[in-house]
């Protein structure tokens, strides 16, 4: 398995522009996270899903931050109009919980710049 | 509070030394807990996860969790230049599809 694939590496964007970002989760994963990280607050967890279900989106910043999961292998992330403090690696990470082990696995992540 | 703290760093070791790595956590319902390493410009990797009291040995890493004391320690013993990276803690309340929640990690040196 080629692992979580995410897409794109690095955007640059202008504030007020739509970013979507994509997520492709490991196969037979039924678990996907999106999560942001910036120096200062480190990896916060955005929204998750079960089984393509939203079920904890409380970490998603304001109304400009949208999520989907239309099926079991992709995942977007939508920020509509972006702004300058919108800059972070974005991760996408998937996991397949097995009881207590519920280890997520990471994409490489993409880099936004909104400037 | 926050709920999974790390003490920032950087936390300085000499080659082949011990490695420390300290980590406290807010919620008593917790129980699962998990050490990534994150390199520089890289996406974290799970080193190692523990669940239950004690330690528990994967090569040169040792996890040790105290439950009673919400505290949980990463130890790398004989540590190597490769080492260094961020270390980040994180735990998850229930065993089944709930969330990770991270601390802001651990930078690591490891000198020459």
């Amino acid at each position: 398995d080629a692992g979580v694939i995410q897409s794109p590496r690095h955007e640059v964007t202008e504030m007020g522009q739509e970013v979507t970002l994509r997520c492709k989760p490991i196969s037979g994963h039924n678990s996907l996270f999106w999560y942001r990280q910036t120096m200062m607050r480190g990896l916060e967890l955005l929204i998750y899903f079960n089984n393509n279900v939203p079920i904890d989106d409380s970490g998603m910043p304001e109304d400009r931050f949208s999520a989907k999961m239309p099926n079991a292998s992709f995942s977007t992330l939508k920020i509509q109009p972006s702004e300058p403090r919108d800059s972070a690696v974005y991760f996408c990470a998937s996991s397949a919980p097995r009881g207590l082990n519920t280890e997520a696995f990471f994409g490489q992540g993409t880099r936004l710049t909104v400037v | 509070q926050k709920e999974v703290e790390q003490n920032s760093g950087p936390l300085s070791v000499p080659e082949g030394a011990i490695a420390s790595l300290n980590c406290t956590y807010s919620d008593r319902g917790s129980q699962s807990f998990f050490w990534y390493r994150q390199y520089s410009g890289k996406s974290p990797e799970l080193i190692m996860f523990i669940y239950s009291n004690g330690d528990k040995e994967d090569g040169r890493f040792t996890a040790q969790l105290n439950k009673a004391s919400q505290y949980v320690s990463l130890l790398i013993r004989d540590s190597q230049p490769s080492d260094s990276a961020t270390y980040l803690c994180a735990v998850n309340r229930a065993g089944t599809a709930s969330k990770l929640t991270f601390g802001t990690g651990t930078r690591l040196q490891v000198t020459l």
